[in-house]
């Protein structure tokens, strides 16, 4: 059964890089035809996807964040992680891992999110 | 993108069928039949109860079903239960890789 798990810092001040990592167990990141996203939930709001990682490398953005956001993939640890520049306030939110396989269009398995606060 | 549409909630009686809207565009929902929904218990991990529009994973009810017309995707519900009270989002692709557009959510009461 894979299982993913989000950590990273819960509090980070604006302006500076958020951090989370997602730690896959019970198969490879590598493994052909996953993929791998993350998706977040501002206090209040709906889920917002964020970007995707295939198995291969190829990355993925939600237009609207692609220009301060990475998603990295780390084989030798199995995780997956995801970095969030010049984070504000409106950054706040429960921060979801989540994987698919075969088709890139829904998560089937998620973590059980992390919140990210950004504040000073 | 825009987010895709949804009543903010829906409510039913134990054993009524309730259906939650989700509208978009044609250039997400009306283009592919890529619609998914997810159920999300706050506090917890959201689950998928449908994909491709209507396709169920294995172990999701068959109470749950998900349809498609024109730029509107819909989730109906039968035999409402208890446990169905939570929030709904529906999901598009909306093409050039965008892999997930979100509705802003509907909450589902049961009466």
């Amino acid at each position: 059964q894979l299982q993913l798990q989000e950590s990273g810092p819960g509090l980070v001040k604006p302006s500076e890089t958020l951090s989370l990592t997602c730690t896959v167990s019970g198969d490879s990141i590598s493994s052909s035809d996953y993929y791998w996203g993350w998706i977040r939930q501002a206090p209040g709001k709906g889920l917002e996807w964020i970007g995707s990682l295939q198995y291969s490398g190829r990355t993925f953005y939600n237009p609207s964040l692609e220009s301060r956001v990475t998603i990295l993939g780390d084989t030798s640890k199995n995780q997956f992680s995801l970095k969030m520049r010049s984070v504000t306030a409106a950054d706040t939110a429960v921060y979801f891992c989540a994987n698919t396989k075969g088709e890139p269009f829904y998560f089937d398995n998620w973590g059980q999110g992390t919140l990210a606060t950004v504040s000073s | 993108q825009s987010a895709l549409t949804q009543p903010r909630s829906v409510s039913g009686s134990p054993g009524q069928s309730i259906t939650v809207p989700c509208s978009g565009t044609s250039s997400d929902i009306g283009a592919y039949n890529y619609v998914s929904w997810y159920q999300h218990h706050p506090g917890k991990a959201p689950k998928l109860i449908l994909y491709d529009v209507s396709k169920r994973p294995s172990g999701v009810p068959a109470r749950f079903s998900g349809s498609k017309s024109g730029n509107t995707a819909s989730l109906t519900i039968s035999g409402l239960q208890a446990d169905d009270e939570a929030n709904y989002y529906c999901c598009s692709y909306a093409g050039s890789y965008t892999f997930g557009l979100f509705g802003g959510g509907t909450k589902v009461t049961v009466l």
